[in-house]
């Protein structure tokens, strides 16, 4: 079985900053993706941000980029130049690639990021 | 295009009742997956369905079950409801199982179990 574990429930960070979310998996299987959601106070989860295992280049969208290390079975998520809209839970997620699996994703506890003004 | 529908969006049920939940993807979505959200669980998967196949169960007792129907939209119930089962019920589609289709979250039907 997969799991995910985000070690920060709660960060902040002050605007313009910069900020960086953790999160560790673990899995016996080579093909995978792995997602960071975001989940405003609205409840609706939006994904930030994703990355297939077998890529070796970090994925970035914007001002969002991630760390991936494979062996060390580490996924952070950075964000630069924080903004208030920034304010959310943040979710680690996890999906094999396999087809009995299908669209299945495992989720991290979470860390709650607030950004200040 | 509109965004993936969840209705009710608040329900409160007493113990013992049951409960059905809809949801209605993105137009030409065939997958609906269902996930429950508590403060204590957080995130879990209950089921995915795929043209009206449920393709992959999460490890929840026989009370909670779900369908699909032709046109894609999906339903959950849940039988014999207990205070456990408060929680926000969310739902995400995509057009095909599996990553190579990005999955879209609904807003979420919040269940409180009196």
């Amino acid at each position: 079985a997969q799991t995910v574990t985000q070690s920060q429930p709660e960060m902040s960070v002050q605007e313009a900053e910069t900020v960086t979310l953790s999160c560790t998996y673990d899995t016996s299987e080579s093909n995978y993706y792995l997602f960071w959601y975001k989940q405003p106070p609205s409840r609706q989860m939006i994904l930030v941000i994703r990355q297939e295992a077998y890529k070796q280049q970090n994925a970035t969208e914007n001002r969002f980029s991630v760390n991936f290390q494979k062996a060390a079975k580490s996924f952070s998520l950075k964000i630069s130049d924080s903004q208030l809209g920034d304010t959310a839970m943040y979710f680690c997620a996890f999906m094999l690639e396999k087809e009995t699996s299908g669209s299945r994703l495992t989720f991290g506890e979470g860390t709650q990021l607030t950004v200040n003004p | 295009k509109a965004g993936v529908t969840q209705t009710p969006r608040y329900l409160i049920k007493t113990r013992g009742q049951q409960v059905t939940l809809s949801c209605s993807p993105i137009s030409g979505h065939r997958s609906v997956s269902w996930y429950q959200q508590t403060p204590g669980q957080g995130l879990q998967f209950l089921f995915e369905y795929f043209s009206e196949t449920q393709r992959n169960k999460g490890n929840f007792p026989g009370r909670f079950s779900g369908r699909q129907f032709s046109n894609s939209r999906s339903e959950m119930n849940v039988s014999t409801l207990e205070l456990g089962d408060s929680a926000l019920y969310l739902c995400a589609s995509s057009s095909g199982p599996g990553l190579a289709f990005e999955q879209y979250f609904g807003p979420g039907t919040r269940l409180t179990v009196t």
